[in-house]
């Protein structure tokens, strides 16, 4: 069974930095593309990042240069290194594993969710 | 980027009841879409990619159609399971871009 468990959310300060963690289970995270995506409370999806499987990483204009991306295949975890924290960035951080199709990506399993508040 | 529209923003609709939800995307995706239905406090559930293909274990009553810049989603009996928000994704490009949501109230 497919599992994804994300943690490493809580309370930051603006400016300061947060890691987050998504450990996988019944698949190989590095034999996958995996992404970020987050929802800021009462609003919409926003995709975040996203790692290849051959390593190659990408990023919405909001979060790159403050954002990386990577994982540790022999933890088989995902994680999201997130600097210079913003207030806008307090959200739901989901960690999902993509489906590839022809043209991109879509979502097929998705973790529980970890909450980050930037509040000072 | 690929900007994604729907509406309505907030539906009531009865037990029973058929529901179309519409999707628009700012220029042409083709058929790359997904829509997903997210309940309170859970993560969001893939129910249909492709514009059309419904994802193993979704229930029949859910349907997508569309291609180009214009889809809809479907649900032909609204059951008390199905009240939750609705949101469509864009996999045309790499920005993958999703619509505001639709939420769906019991009347």
């Amino acid at each position: 069974e497919v599992q994804l468990v994300e943690s490493g959310g809580g309370l930051v300060q603006p400016g300061g930095s947060l890691r987050l963690s998504c450990a996988a289970s019944g698949f190989t995270v590095s034999s996958n593309y995996m992404s970020w995506v987050r929802q800021a409370p009462g609003k919409g999806l926003e995709w975040v990042s996203v790692i290849y499987t051959g390593g190659s990483t990408y990023y919405a204009d909001s979060v790159k240069g403050r954002f990386t991306i990577s994982r540790d295949n022999s933890k088989n975890t995902l994680y999201l290194q997130m600097n210079s924290l913003r207030a806008e960035d307090t959200a739901v951080y989901y960690c999902a594993r993509d489906r590839i199709a022809v043209a991109g990506t879509y979502f097929n399993y998705w973790g529980q969710g970890t909450l980050v508040t930037v509040s000072s | 980027d690929i900007q994604m529209t729907q509406s309505p923003s907030t539906l009531s609709a009865y037990v029973g009841d058929r529901v179309t939800i519409t999707c628009r995307a700012s220029q042409s995706i083709s058929s790359w879409l997904a829509w997903y239905q997210q309940k309170p406090g859970k993560a969001p559930k893939l129910l249909i990619y492709k514009a059309s293909t419904l994802e193993s274990g979704v229930p029949l009553r859910f349907s997508g159609s569309g291609s180009g810049t214009e889809f809809t989603l479907t649900i032909s009996s609204l059951q008390p399971d199905d009240f939750a928000t609705y949101y469509c994704q864009q996999y045309n490009d790499y920005s993958r871009t999703f619509g505001q949501g639709t939420k769906v109230e019991i009347k």
